[in-house]
């Protein structure tokens, strides 16, 4: 069964940091780019951050630039999200999840989710 | 910043059809995918490529597009069908993307 199991999440105080982890099983991860989605309390889905498969090259929703870094250890089978100087409107459900692939720009597998909170 | 608009909510009687649509500026150049979320889940890709069903999701799920329009459109709209969806799409300029959600109500 192709599985991505998110952990690390927790409650961390304004300005802290956090780093969350995606291990994925059953398929061969380092073949497909990943990606990080959150969902505020009641609120929809937003992108994060996505990596490439072999080459690692990253991109970055404009509310993380500079703040979180997404990384892959492919050897592992696992994804990253470094978040630093966390701010109470990063608090949110975090997914991983994977991308389809072959050009087809959709997400197949999504984790559980690990909930991040930040308040003091 | 690039957005997908869709209704905040929608509702059907069960049996009945069920159309959600998502619309955003030359929607029509790029695939939409579309996502089924229950409250406390995580999202389900229900439909990609505008009008592909993955395997295991019912035929009743169908996809399409018009358009800077999509519509996701549910057939014979039974209660477990009841979610949040999310209309998502993908392009070098604006990476991921998805809709506000729509809440679909089976009553």
């Amino acid at each position: 069964e192709e599985l991505l199991v998110e952990s690390g999440g927790g409650l961390v105080k304004p300005g802290g940091s956090l780093r969350l982890s995606c291990a994925a099983s059953g398929f061969s991860f380092s073949d497909y780019s990943m990606i990080w989605v959150r969902q505020a309390p009641g609120k929809g889905l937003q992108w994060i951050s996505s990596i490439s498969p072999k080459t690692g090259d990253t991109y970055y929703g404009d509310s993380v630039k500079g703040r979180f870094t997404i990384s892959r250890d492919n050897t592992k089978n696992s994804l990253y999200l470094q978040m630093n100087s966390l701010r109470a409107e990063d608090t949110a459900v975090y997914f991983c999840a994977r991308d389809k692939g072959e050009g087809y720009d959709a997400l197949d597998i999504w984790g559980q989710g690990t909930v991040v909170t930040v308040s003091s | 910043s690039y957005e997908l608009s869709q209704p905040p909510s929608v509702s059907v009687s069960p049996g009945q059809t069920a159309t959600i649509t998502c619309s955003g500026d030359k929607l029509g150049d790029k695939f939409v995918s579309w996502y089924q979320q229950k409250p406390g889940q995580s999202p389900v890709l229900v439909v990609y490529q505008d009008t592909q069903r993955p395997s295991g999701i019912p035929e009743r799920f169908s996809g399409s597009t018009s358009g800077i329009t999509a519509t996701l459109t549910i057939g014979g709209t039974q209660a477990l069908d009841e979610a949040e969806y999310y209309c998502q799409t993908w392009d070098t300029n604006i990476d991921w993307v998805f809709g506000g959600g729509t809440k679909l109500t089976v009553l």
